[in-house]
């Protein structure tokens, strides 16, 4: 099993206030994807990060995949309400038949006005 | 516009009372997942299919079963649900399995157990 730990669990901010949320593994992993998750739905997919230390931006939203491939980090800039939710990251293996995806257990932001 | 269905959104089922949920997408897409999402835990993968072909995952209880009739219906059935089976059931599906595939989530089911 390969194991994907996020970092915090749980994260409560100001609007405006900055962020940044972790995914970390043991493992190498051929490509990493975040998704949002709002209550009583399932996760939306924000972005896949394939190489080493790629960097991503959407918006507000700034992502990083490890040099080594085990790691991860998304960065919020000046959170806002809509922001709040759960943050997944996945992380795919090339060696499995179908590259399987491991979830995170997520962060939980709530970002208040 | 919606691309991935699951009905019902909310189930409550009895102790030992069988019970299906339905996952169906119009994105043709090859692959379909089954996950379960306890609160505050990842999404966990019961099983999936690549086309008629069904993957069981090696730690999926005997207690849940699949069937995909066509490309774009699959079911979940859970043949004697018991108290730690209420979770969310997240159905997926993704166009292949490449490494770069994106799944696409449907709205889930919350099966609530009394």
């Amino acid at each position: 099993t390969q194991l994907l730990e996020q970092s915090p669990q749980f994260l409560s901010i100001q609007e405006g206030e900055n962020l940044t949320v972790y995914c970390n593994s043991s493992s190498v992993f051929s490509s990493l994807q975040w998704y949002r998750q709002e209550p009583g739905e399932g996760p939306v997919l924000l972005v896949t990060v394939v190489t080493g230390g790629e960097v991503k931006k959407l918006k507000r939203l700034t992502f990083q995949f490890g040099d080594a491939r085990k790691d991860s980090s998304l960065h919020i800039t000046a959170a806002q309400p809509g922001d709040t939710g759960l943050y997944l990251c996945a992380g795919r293996d090339r060696g499995s038949t179908l590259g399987r995806l491991y979830f995170g257990r997520g962060t939980q932001l709530t970002v208040w006005p | 516009d919606a691309m991935v269905i699951q009905n019902p959104r909310y189930q409550v089922t009895q102790f030992g009372k069988p019970v299906t949920l339905s996952c169906s997408q119009t994105l043709n897409h090859n692959v379909m997942y089954w996950y379960q999402q306890k609160s505050s835990q990842a999404p966990k993968l019961l099983f999936h299919y690549y086309d008629k072909d069904f993957n069981n995952e090696a730690d999926t209880p005997d207690n849940f079963q699949s069937r995909r009739p066509n490309t774009s219906f699959c079911f979940l059935d859970i043949r004697s649900p018991g108290l730690g089976d209420a979770a969310m059931y997240l159905c997926a599906t993704s166009r292949g399995g490449g490494f770069q595939e994106t799944q696409y989530f449907g709205p889930g089911t919350r099966l609530l157990v009394l």
